[in-house]
């Protein structure tokens, strides 16, 4: 079955940067669009960043434009989001998402893993 | 101030049938497909209904979506206590190149 485990949150300072991680099983990591979406303390979801199942393609929201960025590495079944110049309303649960089959660029989130929580505070 | 409109919360009985609706224009629901998700308390989003209108695998059939011009709907017939949840709607804004959400749809079955 589909597993998407991301890793790498924590507490971090603003103006600091982290990496998180999304390790996938179950499906062929490297035919699949896959996104960072993010959820702020009691607010909703906002999507963050996608990337092509090859790596040649990514788009960013607004938001973290210039300062995060989206990668993966299909021979480890990983994804990637490097988060530069963190700022306080980063702060938020990061979910990685896998796209539906046969996808280029944006179809649905077809799986989501469990999150993992990123606290910017000095 | 999210790209598409959901209202903030929704409720009825259990039994009873409940709609959420999701405007937004023609960057991006008028030209892209809508998909809906379920969020219970504590746990991460689950797909509810893709492609406008179509339910995933395990998905029971009282979840119904649909699409008309700029705006989409969820309906949630024979409510449950157990569908006591957030409710979110997304799809791609083609205009911004971006992934958008609705605001999301706190659902109380009274």
């Amino acid at each position: 079955q589909v597993q998407l485990v991301e890793s790498g949150g924590g507490v971090v300072q603003p103006g600091r940067s982290l990496r998180l991680s999304c390790a996938a099983s179950g499906f062929t990591f490297s035919s699949h669009v896959m996104h960072w979406v993010r959820q702020a303390p009691g607010k909703g979801l906002e999507w963050v960043a996608v990337i092509s199942y090859d790596g040649s393609n990514k788009y960013y929201a607004d938001s973290v434009k210039g300062r995060f960025t989206i990668s993966r590495d299909n021979s480890k079944n990983t994804l990637y989001l490097q988060m530069n110049s963190l700022r306080a309303e980063d702060t938020a649960v990061y979910y990685c998402a896998k796209d539906a089959p046969l996808i280029t660029i944006f179809g649905y989130f077809q799986h989501w893993g469990q999150g993992t929580l990123v606290t910017v505070s000095s | 101030q999210s790209v598409l409109t959901q209202p903030p919360s929704v409720s009825a009985a259990p039994g009873q049938k409940v709609t959420i609706s999701c405007s937004g224009s023609s960057s991006n629901i008028g030209n892209n497909y809508v998909s809906w998700y379920q969020q219970l308390p504590g746990t991460a989003p689950k797909l509810l209904i893709y492609d406008n209108n179509k339910r995933p695998s395990g998905i029971p059939d009282r979840f119904s979506g649909s699409n008309s011009g700029t705006s989409a709907t969820l309906d949630i017939t024979g409510l449950q206590t157990g569908d006591e949840a957030d409710y979110y709607c997304g799809t791609w804004d083609s205009s911004l190149s971006a992934g958008v959400f609705g605001g999301g749809t706190k659902l109380t079955v009274l």
